[in-house]
């Protein structure tokens, strides 16, 4: 099956700073990609449809300018969380739908202080 | 809101035994996929099983879907304690509340 991977796989920071969270399709292309967080013990919510060459798609609720996504290849799309807070500590998960059959990357776990 | 919704929330079993969760959904489907996850980690992709098909088979994992009740079901049979985990329905990116399941050795 399809491979994607999520780097990092757990990020520490302070409250104000910015993270990054880049998602890769390893050994295919991806004009699309998702975003996903999951609170603890709840299932996962989709944040925003990421799309290659062009701007997101954000779910109702989702505040674009507080996570920046950015889809500039067809083998990255990258999550930035901007000005952190701690409550958007969180698990975000990304995930590509090669042929309507979602591969999903492990998973980053934020915590932020 | 969530399209899917697991039933039960829990279940705790024997090792041995079958387990059986149930998934509804309000929305007409393409296809339903079922996940695992262990806790704390990454999902699990089981069985995809398209509007089309009524039933599917992966190994001990048999999928339902009955389309006029907007519902399908997950069936593990003779459980391992390997099983523990969360599983989850989802549909069009929309996804249940999952069903915990615990196998007790």
């Amino acid at each position: 099956g399809a491979v994607v991977s999520q780097h990092p796989s757990r990020v520490i920071c302070k409250s104000g700073t910015s993270v990054k969270i880049e998602c890769r399709s390893l050994d295919f292309q991806a004009t699309t990609m998702f975003w996903y967080r999951q609170f603890p013990k709840q299932s996962l919510m989709l944040m925003a449809t990421s799309n290659e060459g062009s701007k997101a798609t954000y779910e109702q609720g989702v505040e674009k300018d507080k996570f920046l996504i950015n889809h500039a290849s067809l083998t990255l799309s990258t999550l930035t969380v901007t000005s952190a807070h701690p409550e958007d500590s969180s698990f975000y998960i990304c995930s590509a739908a090669p042929d309507n059959e979602q591969f999903f990357g492990p998973g980053t776990r934020l915590t932020v202080l | 809101s969530q399209q899917g919704e697991e039933d039960p929330q829990a279940l705790s079993i024997q090792e041995g035994e079958n387990a059986t969760m149930n998934c509804s959904y309000k929305t007409s489907i393409n296809n339903l996929q079922w996940y695992r996850q262990n806790s704390g980690r990454g999902l699990v992709h089981l069985i995809l099983i398209r509007s089309n098909e009524r039933e599917k088979h992966s190994g001990r994992l048999r999928v339902t879907l009955d389309t006029s009740k907007k519902s399908s079901s997950l069936l593990i049979t003779a459980s391992r304690a390997a099983d523990t985990a969360s599983y989850f329905c989802a549909s069009s990116y929309v996804w249940g509340a999952g069903t915990k399941l615990i196998i007790k050795p």
